[in-house]
């Protein structure tokens, strides 16, 4: 199956700064996602990130907030910007590798913002 | 859309005995259904999935899941749980999201299995 290195793996920030998550995979993927998974809670796309191309934001969801880059087949980044709060959670991206492993995910990065 | 539900948010064990936890799904078509484990301060692991074939499907650490379909569930099983066990369970089905497939997941059930 896929192996995903997310980074950083947590971090504290000042609200109303900018925090940028990377992920790199070790093989090319079309798709990658990215899920925010609140304190106690499930978790809900971000986005879904191809390359070449624009993100495309679920409903709740804006580039503004949460820009994403996405410049090769095994590199994506989210921006959380202009943190609140509200934004303290887990933060995961995810592939599909087409393989027997189901979608792959990223060991997340946990946001807490003071 | 897609959705899974698990209506247990909690489930007690003692280490040895029978796990079951609890997944419905309501979907229009056949099912793509996953389920992940997170243990504290990890990310999701993949369990097992279900697509077509054998209603009965095994996946890792000795973790199965019975697909029914006259009840719509994909309640996962492990015949004797360990205390190794104890994390949050999530089951999830392939949905369609704004730029394709996606996983919605539902709300988790902690499992605790005491020694």
């Amino acid at each position: 199956s896929a192996v995903i290195s997310q980074k950083p793996s947590r971090d504290i920030c000042q609200r109303g700064t900018s925090l940028t998550i990377q992920c790199q995979v070790d093989s090319q993927v079309t798709m990658m996602f990215w899920y925010r998974q609140q304190p106690g809670q499930s978790l809900t796309l971000i986005a879904t990130a191809n390359q070449g191309s624009e993100a495309t934001y679920e409903s709740g969801f804006v580039i503004d907030k949460f820009p994403i880059s996405r410049p090769n087949l095994t590199f994506s980044t989210l921006t959380v910007s202009n943190m609140s709060p509200e934004d303290s959670s887990i933060y995961l991206c995810s592939v599909d590798p087409q393989s027997n492993y189901g979608y792959t995910f990223g060991s997340g990065t946990r946001l807490t913002v003071v | 859309a897609q959705s899974v539900a698990q209506p247990e948010d909690q489930v007690n064990v003692a280490e040895g005995n029978p796990l079951t936890v609890k997944c419905t799904y309501s979907v229009s078509g056949n099912p793509y259904l996953f389920w992940y484990v997170q243990y504290p301060n990890r990310g999701l692991q993949f369990l097992l999935k279900y697509i077509t074939g054998d209603n009965l499907v095994k996946g890792s650490y000795g973790f199965e899941a019975e697909f029914n379909k006259s009840q719509t569930s994909f309640h996962l099983k492990k015949p004797s749980a360990l205390v190794s066990d104890s994390a949050l369970y999530f089951c999830a089905v392939r949905d369609r999201g704004a730029a394709g497939n996606k996983l919605t997941f539902g709300g988790g059930t902690r499992v605790l299995v005491k020694p």
